[in-house]
């Protein structure tokens, strides 16, 4: 069975600095990994997908994300944290073939003045 | 210009009630889901159509039926509600590989909040 892990509840980091979220997956076949953000009271928004080639993506409000296939991790970056990237973000993963998306269970990410 | 939309924003009711909440696309996608997430934030995937047809259904109690008039719509209707139901529920549209467009990138309400007490 497909899924991914999110080994952080929360991530703490000071405005300015880089921000690092972690992600690993399990899957039994070719994995299409995403990213999605959830700010309070609002459903999750893309931020960004890795399904073939370059194995660093780049995506929405400067976010980026590395797919390590011998790790079997995908973590998302940012060089410079802002307070407003304070959000839940959500790791997902879909195997090639399959209809669905199958979700970590979320970090919150903390950004401090 | 809402995107996904879904009524009621938010649910207050009894146990052992029926409710229903209603979602709507207007993205001309042809693949729709209803998504639960619990008070730990944990997000699981409930049904999916595709172009009115159920293609996914996750083992949920048939006191949950979802209903797709046409593939602009999915509602979700549930029967004799239980403390457990309490929940956001999120509706979400995305359209599927080979048509131009990818169901890799879901685009979300922004969910019902359900309580049941």
């Amino acid at each position: 069975a497909q899924s991914v892990a999110q080994p952080e509840d929360q991530v703490n980091v000071a405005e300015g600095n880089p921000l690092t979220v972690k992600c690993t997956y399990s899957v039994s076949g070719n994995p299409y990994l995403f990213w999605y953000v959830q700010y309070p009271n609002r459903g999750l928004q893309f931020l960004l997908k890795y399904i073939t080639g370059d194995n660093l993506v780049k995506g929405s409000y400067g976010f980026e994300a590395e797919f390590n296939k011998s790790q079997t991790s995908f973590h998302l970056k940012k060089p410079s944290a802002l307070v407003s990237d304070s959000a839940l973000y959500f790791c997902a993963v879909r195997v090639s073939g399959f209809q669905k998306l199958v979700f970590g269970t979320g970090t919150r990410l903390l950004v401090s003045p | 210009d809402t995107a996904v939309s879904q009524t009621p924003k938010y649910l207050v009711t009894q146990m052992g009630n029926d409710k229903s909440i209603k979602c709507e696309q207007n993205l001309g996608h042809d693949t729709m889901y209803w998504y639960k997430q619990d008070s730990k934030k944990f997000l699981k995937i409930m049904f999916s159509y595709n172009n009115k047809e159920l293609i996914i259904n996750e083992t949920v109690p048939n006191r949950f039926s979802p209903k797709s008039p046409d593939k602009a719509h999915l509602n979700l209707h549930i029967n004799s509600l239980e403390l457990g139901d309490s929940a956001v529920y999120f509706c979400a549209s995305s359209q599927p590989s080979g048509t131009g467009g990818s169901n890799e990138k879901l685009f979300f309400g922004s969910g019902t909040q359900l309580s049941v007490l």
